[in-house]
């Protein structure tokens, strides 16, 4: 059974691009939530998707959004990047209780 | 906003001693988890304890919750060199599939 997928690993930007970050959970979840981490920092919450809709939302601009399709995978989309969207960018997916990781996509801005 | 916070934020210990790790929160949680993370790569949960148990166990893990507090403590018994990493902790605030909010994490380095 393979984890949580996400693509690419390394992406390099710059200032005002848009970016599209993809994920794919674990098989049977149904649930998809994406994080920012930033260098040295906990891991900040930036919004949820279930059957396709944006459950929950964190403190992120509307810059962020998302999307997930019939098959539970989801995309995070930034827009207008900015020096500080520089991060590693984390999919977790769920069923219950538990939240399961990808590897990431490193976002550098330049 | 952080909602736990790890204390302390970076611990050095020998291969084969034992490495504690706390975690303070502000709020009222439904449970507390443990990840781990290597070089800034992928989270990898531990262990998940909910409001109402106090102790927990998992292999070479123990992890105690103490809600008048409103702190837990991971005790990785026996380190190896391969338990270098950082740990993070989250709570989940409500039942339900709802957001974690992680603290800042403890930086552990286990040398051999």
């Amino acid at each position: 059974d393979a984890g949580v997928t996400q693509s690419p690993t390394h992406l390099i930007k710059t200032r005002g691009q848009q970016v599209t970050l993809r994920c794919s959970p674990k098989s049977g979840h149904d649930t998809v939530s994406w994080y920012q981490q930033a260098l040295g920092q906990g891991p900040q919450f930036i919004f949820q998707y279930y059957e396709e809709e944006e459950r929950q939302r964190g403190n992120f601009p509307d810059r962020f959004s998302g999307h997930q399709f019939p098959n539970y995978s989801s995309e995070l989309n930034v827009n207008a990047l900015l020096l500080g969207d520089s991060a590693l960018y984390l999919c977790a997916s769920s069923y219950e209780e538990t939240q399961y990781f990808g590897p990431g996509t490193r976002l550098l801005v330049l | 906003s952080q909602q736990g916070e790890e204390d302390p934020q970076a611990l050095s210990i020998q291969e084969g001693e034992n490495a504690t790790m706390n975690c303070s929160y502000k709020t009222s949680i439904n449970n507390l988890q443990w990840y781990r993370q290597n070089s800034g790569r992928g989270l990898v949960h531990l262990i998940l304890i909910r409001s109402n148990e106090r102790e927990k166990h998992s292999g070479r893990l123990r992890v105690t919750l103490d809600t008048s507090k409103k702190s837990s403590s991971l005790l990785i018994t026996a380190s190896r060199a391969a338990d270098t990493a950082s740990y993070f902790c989250a709570t989940e605030l409500y039942s339900g599939n709802t957001p974690l909010v992680f603290g800042k994490g403890t930086r552990l380095s286990v040398i051999a």
